[in-house]
């Protein structure tokens, strides 16, 4: 079954650096999401993405964050100054278009440690 | 009141039990209704997903949404150990829309 892959599994990252986290979203879905889950928390939403642009970001997602589709496969989320309280799981999703519900399938995740 | 609601558990059951999995909502907008499953330190696995009021039927697991109550439920018929995990409900106005998740609730299914 297709899948949503992520790299790296888990990356540490002094505070106040830029780290870049990656997604292979499924081959034939043309729509991209990042949430993040910090520890004991719920999955929040971050942004959503859809022909080279943003479609909705949350108030999270502030001028820190920023995403990209650099080629046609990978799916970026950079954070340009890390702080302690981004450390959490980042998690990639894509959906497919169509008609009706195309539900978001989701990545096992980036574990993001700020030092 | 918090958008979505759920209770965090543990809830442990033995091997067979079914087992009633539940949230309620606030935000009349959410029209897409979605059942995930995360393993310790693994993403979300989609489990179920409906649109509207009803149930939807698919193996052991049951998704029922109540929107007049704001309320939706996962029933697993003879649960199995393999089901210990975290479900989690998610919503959303609209396909391509922001999830909005439950905090989830951890389940433990002893042999």
């Amino acid at each position: 079954e297709p899948e949503v892959t992520q790299t790296p599994s888990h990356q540490v990252t002094q505070m106040g650096q830029e780290v870049i986290l990656r997604c292979v979203p499924i081959s034939n879905h043309l729509y991209f999401y990042w949430y993040r889950q910090i520890l004991g928390q719920k999955v929040e939403f971050l942004v959503s993405f859809y022909n080279n642009e943003i479609s909705e970001k949350s108030e999270i997602f502030d001028d820190q964050f920023s995403v990209e589709r650099p080629d046609g496969s990978n799916f970026t989320l950079k954070i340009r100054s890390t702080k302690l309280e981004d450390s959490a799981m980042y998690f990639c999703a894509s959906s497919d278009t169509g008609q009706g519900i195309q539900p978001q399938h989701f990545g096992d995740g980036t574990r993001l440690s700020i030092l | 009141q918090k958008e979505v609601e759920q209770d965090p558990g543990p809830l442990s059951v033995p091997e067979g039990a079914i087992v009633s999995l539940n949230c309620t909502y606030s935000n009349s907008a959410f029209q897409y209704f979605m059942w995930y499953r995360q393993y310790s330190r693994k993403g979300p696995e989609l489990l179920m997903y409906t649109y509207s009021s009803g149930n939807k039927e698919d193996g052991r697991f049951t998704a029922q949404v109540d929107k007049s109550s704001k309320y939706i439920s996962l029933f697993i018929r003879d649960s199995q150990p393999s089901d210990s995990a975290t479900y989690l409900c998610a919503m959303t106005p609209g396909g391509y829309q922001k999830v909005t998740f439950g905090t989830g609730t951890k389940l433990q299914v002893i042999p």
